[in-house]
């Protein structure tokens, strides 16, 4: 299996314009999460779906920020309009009966 | 609330020198513990899990970590550390309902 796929893997963008963060899981996987990880603030938990479907957004910054997840196999994570304080490393992990593997990121820079 | 505590932040050692970081936890069901490494500028990758069964579980890399309940403990152990074990280190505790509660992490740099 090639694992969890992320795209782009780096993305710069400057404050206000719309980013759309990419993610296949690794097939069969029927837990996706998405989490944040930045210098201050570690990594924290967005949001994370079962069968597709959104389960805990609580952790998701503000209404700037969207996750759809239309099949098993693509899930995306929306900031618009982004700010800088949203540079950040954006994670894709998949999960089976526990046990997360991780994607290999999406290094974002607000300018 | 469930909460994961890892005891150092960071932690410096020689090479050869033998490697333990402590994790501890508080919640009071069943629970699935995790070991987590990120390498420098990389994605976190499994390192070693505990479901059920032997309290001694070994990873990858000549990792172990060994669970004691009683303790609410599950702290991560490796004889003789190389340099390219420089990395940081996050327990991750998770309940059935498989999200994971992350510990704060440990630096570990390792002196070639």
């Amino acid at each position: 299996d090639a694992g969890v796929i992320q795209s782009p893997r780096h993305e710069v963008t400057e404050m206000g314009q719309e980013v759309t963060l990419r993610c296949k899981p690794i097939s069969g996987h029927d837990y996706l999460f998405w989490y944040r990880q930045t210098m201050m603030r570690g990594l924290e938990l967005l949001i994370y779906f079962n069968n597709n479907v959104p389960i805990d957004d609580s952790g998701m910054p503000e209404d700037r920020f969207s996750a759809k997840m239309p099949n098993a196999s693509f899930s995306t994570l929306k900031i618009q309009p982004s700010e800088p304080r949203d540079s950040a490393v954006y994670f894709c992990a998949s999960s089976l009966r526990g046990g997360l593997h991780f994607g290999p990121g999406t290094r974002l820079t607000v300018l | 609330a469930q909460s994961v505590s890892q005891h150092n932040h960071h932690v410096i050692l020689s090479e050869a020198a033998s490697l333990e970081l402590g994790c501890n936890y508080s919640y009071g069901g069943t629970v699935n513990l995790f070991w987590y490494v990120q390498y420098p500028g990389q994605h976190l990758q499994l390192l070693l899990k505990y479901f059920s069964g032997d309290p001694l579980v070994k990873g990858i890399k000549g990792f172990e970590a060994e669970f004691i309940k009683s303790k609410f403990s599950f702290n991560l152990r490796k004889p003789s550390v190389q340099w390219s074990d420089t990395a940081e280190y996050f327990c991750a505790v998770s309940d059935s309902n498989y999200q994971l509660i992350w510990g704060a992490g440990t630096k570990l740099i390792i002196k070639p």
